[in-house]
């Protein structure tokens, strides 16, 4: 366990769906990222929060809407994806944005289909 | 915009076996690098961070090392086992937590 919770671990939806991601960290941590890995590509960096404001945005569709309430918890939200969306999504946390010799900790994912 | 390249892409060896596996990235401007372990259809956990003053960080039968200036880092694996089998992903950090990963170096440690 690494202290990052993804709910749900599996998401099977159409393309007319919204759904949600969810993620929650227990580590104390201040920053907040969404990564997705798609088949054969590297990881690619979505978004990222520090102290829950939003500091990153890596040029993703609108269609992709994130949500960090507090420090603990980080949404993803999602609404009329395409086929091309599925991927694992990864929440990742650290202790904070500006330290510049942050281990990252990654959940454990969530394996996104869009039929 | 940094980029990373791992090599080789895969690997297939029988246990006992010491391993190198390199990644080469683009720009030196990097505070550090992490390297991770990624079991199929799972998270990643973070093995090694060398920060950018550092040349190698060791951990158990983990080594890695870094050379800044060219561009480059090794994780060695000592004595490899079955339970090392595993996508090893590096990611030059540069700065703010702004991670590029590679695609990764997938090995197979057979019995």
């Amino acid at each position: 366990e690494t202290g990052v919770t993804q709910t749900p671990r599996h998401l099977v939806m159409g393309m007319t769906n919204k759904k949600s991601l969810k993620c929650e960290q227990h580590l104390g941590h201040n920053a907040m990222y969404w990564y997705k890995q798609s088949a054969k590509k590297p990881l690619e960096l979505m978004f990222v929060y520090n102290f829950k404001e939003q500091t990153e945005n890596n040029s993703v569709p609108s269609r992709f809407s994130p949500e960090c309430p507090n420090s603990s918890h980080l949404f993803l939200h999602l609404h009329t994806l395409q086929p091309e969306d599925s991927a694992l999504y990864l929440c990742a946390s650290s202790q904070e944005l500006e330290g510049f010799d942050e281990k990252l900790f990654f959940g454990s994912g969530t394996q996104l289909s869009v039929l | 915009k940094q980029e990373v390249t791992q090599i080789p892409a895969a690997l297939s060896v029988p246990e006992g076996e010491n391993l190198v596996l390199n990644c080469s990235f683009t720009d030196s401007a990097i505070y550090n690098l992490q390297w991770f372990r990624q079991d199929p259809g799972k998270g990643l956990t973070s093995l090694l961070l060398i920060q950018s003053s550092q040349r190698e960080q060791t951990s158990g039968r983990l080594n890695a090392s870094l050379d800044k200036s060219s561009g480059r880092s090794t994780l060695y694996i000592a004595a490899s086992q079955p339970g090392d089998s595993a996508t090893y992903l590096c990611a030059p950090d540069s700065g703010y937590s702004t991670l590029t990963f590679g695609k990764g170096t997938m090995l197979l440690v057979s019995p």
